[in-house]
């Protein structure tokens, strides 16, 4: 499954500050979608793409930011980092054909101090 | 509201031992209901869709939409399936496609 890539694996970093975290799939797949997977909240969608300059807002998209100037890549930006952003977060991809079957990303644990 | 509801966080069953993880869910169109599981270092993966009415991996399961339900059910369980279970909706709401998952069910195979 290298389709589909996520980076970094893990990353550390302190209230406040802004982090980007990469996805890349090389299916080019029109839809993309970032979640965050919480103990007792499962995952849950907080951006997704359904093509090249089309984002829209998932259930929990406060303090995030997307962008999608490339079919490939959709990068998920903390703009301000707090410490309830701590969690496992999950790029995925799927086709404009079958939506619903969507193939994951390995995951980036952040870690928010 | 449309809602998934795994009610069981924790499930543990023997080798051998038929195995159901319980799925409800809540959405006043025509639902898309999917399993997705995460083993152990592993990414999550689709296990199967209600629509190909297929068995993976000895696991089927039936949508009734009755009780709004989608159950993940296997005759007899194995090691390997210990994982996380998510029951996921797949809904569309004005043109735009989300899928809704549950809060997942660890599922625990002893020998």
């Amino acid at each position: 499954d290298a389709g589909i890539t996520q980076s970094p694996r893990y990353k550390i970093t302190e209230t406040g500050r802004q982090v980007t975290l990469m996805c890349h799939q090389t299916w080019s797949h029109s839809y993309m979608f970032w979640y965050r997977q919480d103990l007792g909240h499962g995952l849950r969608l907080i951006y997704y793409s359904a093509a090249a300059d089309i984002t829209d807002k998932g259930e929990v998209p406060d303090g995030y930011v997307v962008s999608r100037s490339k079919t490939e890549n959709f990068p998920l930006t903390l703009e301000s980092a707090t410490r309830s952003q701590t969690s496992v977060y999950f790029c995925a991809s799927s086709d404009w054909d079958s939506w619903n079957e969507q193939f994951f990303g390995p995951g980036t644990r952040l870690t928010v101090l | 509201a449309q809602r998934v509801t795994q009610p069981e966080k924790l499930l543990s069953v023997f080798k051998g031992a038929p195995v159901e993880l319980k799925c409800n869910y809540s959405y006043s169109g025509s639902p898309e209901l999917f399993w997705y599981v995460q083993y152990s270092r592993q990414r999550l993966q689709l296990l199967l869709r209600h629509i190909s009415r297929e068995s993976i991996k000895g696991f089927t399961a039936d949508l009734n939409k009755g009780e709004t339900s989608f159950h993940l059910k296997k005759p007899f369980a194995q090691e390997e399936d210990s994982a996380m279970y998510y029951c996921a909706l797949g809904k569309t709401q004005g043109g735009s496609e989300k899928l809704v998952f549950g809060k997942g069910t660890k599922l625990t195979v002893n020998p």
